[in-house]
Parts: C-alpha cells; sequence; structure tokens
C-alpha cells in the first residue's frame, strides 16, 4: 500500500541551526501539508502547497519556515534558524485531492538543543 | 474558527468493554470530520470520515462514529475494546473551503486484560 514516508525519524540539532525535513508524499497526490505536534498538545497545521505554492498557512509559518518540491517527488520543511520551542513532531501529509482525507508519514521528531 | 474538543485525556477500558472516545467541534456550519489513530511510534492513520452522506460512519478495525448535529457531537465507539486498540484517537475537523484539518488533543486509549 503507498504511504507517505518521512526522513530522518528523529533529528537533533542546535538552536540557532537550519534543518530540512523530508517527505516523500504518494505519488499521484497533488496537495501537500505540514503539521506538527508539541510535546503534549495539539497537533497544529503549518502549511498546505499545491501547484508548487503554498495554497494556505497558519500564523505559526512564519519567515523562519520555508516549503519546497525541489524536484516532483520530495517535499521539504526548512526551519532557517531554529528555536528550541521548535522542537516537535513533525508531520508530512499528502492527498489526491482537497475533498478527500490526508494520508500521514509516520513523523519526524526534531530536537532543537 | 473551527475548535475540536477530545473531553478525556486518558479513556480505560477492560477488554471486551464498549469504547467511547468524545469529540465535539465548534462550528456552526457542520465540517467534514475525521478521527485517525496513532500507534506508539507510528503516523496517523484514518479510522473513519463524516462528509455529510450519513450521520452513521463505519470506519475500520469495528469502530464507528455518529454525527449529531444538535450535539455538535462525533463521538467514536466500538462494541468491544480489543487489546490491539491501545493507542491515542485524535479527532480533526476540515471546514469546506480550507485545507487544513483542526484536530483535538487527542484521547489515549488503554485497554486492560
Amino acid at each position: 500500500e503507498p504511504e507517505v514516508t518521512q526522513t530522518p525519524s528523529h533529528q537533533v540539532t542546535q538552536m540557532g541551526q537550519e534543518v530540512i525535513l523530508r517527505c516523500v508524499p504518494i505519488s499521484n497526490h497533488l496537495y501537500f501539508y505540514w503539521y506538527r505536534q508539541i510535546l503534549g498538545q495539539k497537533v497544529e497545521f503549518l502549511v498546505s502547497f499545491y501547484n508548487n505554492e503554498i495554497s494556505e498557512k497558519s500564523e505559526i509559518f512564519d519567515d523562519q519556515f520555508s516549503v519546497e518540491r525541489p524536484d516532483g517527488s520530495n517535499f521539504t520543511l526548512k526551519i532557517r534558524s531554529t528555536k528550541l520551542e521548535d522542537s516537535a513532531m513533525y508531520f508530512c501529509a499528502s492527498n489526491p485531492d482537497r475533498n478527500t482525507e490526508a494520508f500521514f508519514g509516520q513523523g519526524t521528531r526534531l530536537t532543537v538543543v | 474558527a473551527q475548535s475540536v474538543t477530545q473531553l478525556g485525556s486518558h479513556v480505560s477500558v477492560s477488554e471486551g468493554a464498549l469504547v467511547l472516545l468524545r469529540c465535539n467541534y465548534s462550528s456552526s456550519v457542520p465540517p467534514y470530520l475525521f478521527w485517525y489513530v496513532q500507534y506508539p511510534n507510528q503516523g496517523l492513520q484514518l479510522l473513519l470520515k463524516y462528509t455529510s452522506a450519513a450521520t452513521l460512519v463505519k470506519g475500520i478495525n469495528g469502530f464507528e462514529a455518529e454525527f449529531k448535529k444538535s450535539e455538535t457531537s462525533f463521538h467514536l465507539t466500538k462494541p468491544s475494546a480489543h487489546m490491539s486498540d491501545a493507542a491515542e484517537y485524535f479527532c480533526a475537523a476540515r471546514q469546506g473551503g480550507s485545507e487544513k484539518l483542526v484536530f483535538g488533543k487527542g484521547t489515549k486509549l488503554t485497554v486492560n486484560p
């Protein structure tokens, strides 16, 4: 069964460093998303991406964040200068059209020290 | 703004007992509603979804949920709990016209032998 894959599963980085979280969505999907879950808190929407541009973003998704689909298969989330409060589980998701459910990856646990 | 409330961060049941996980949404316009399950060290997996076709929705693994507009609820039930149901369950809503999912805080289900 096709699935969304995320790498790495766990990343530790120093405060102020740039990180790139990688995702390979399901191949025929057109809509892509990033969500995050800070420990003990709700899963929160960050951004949606369609047709090579951001279609919706939350107030969390500030200038420190960017997304890219560099090669037609990968979908990346970049955090330019990480802060301690960026420590969270980051989930990538995709769906074939906006009216179907999103399929989620297993997540990348980001720890900023 | 849409919000989703899950009553009870932890629910414990005996094997074979009824499972009831509660979810309420805030919007006056019924949204699309979803239940996701997260097993340890895994991603979010869709259990079932409500998209206005039928108020009683059946999902995988014997779970079902009933949409009640008058109560703004979408509670998840399973008649007889199994040990393998132990996981965290998330209720989520998506408003028509938006792509983002709004999640509840999650309910951790423990099944006792």
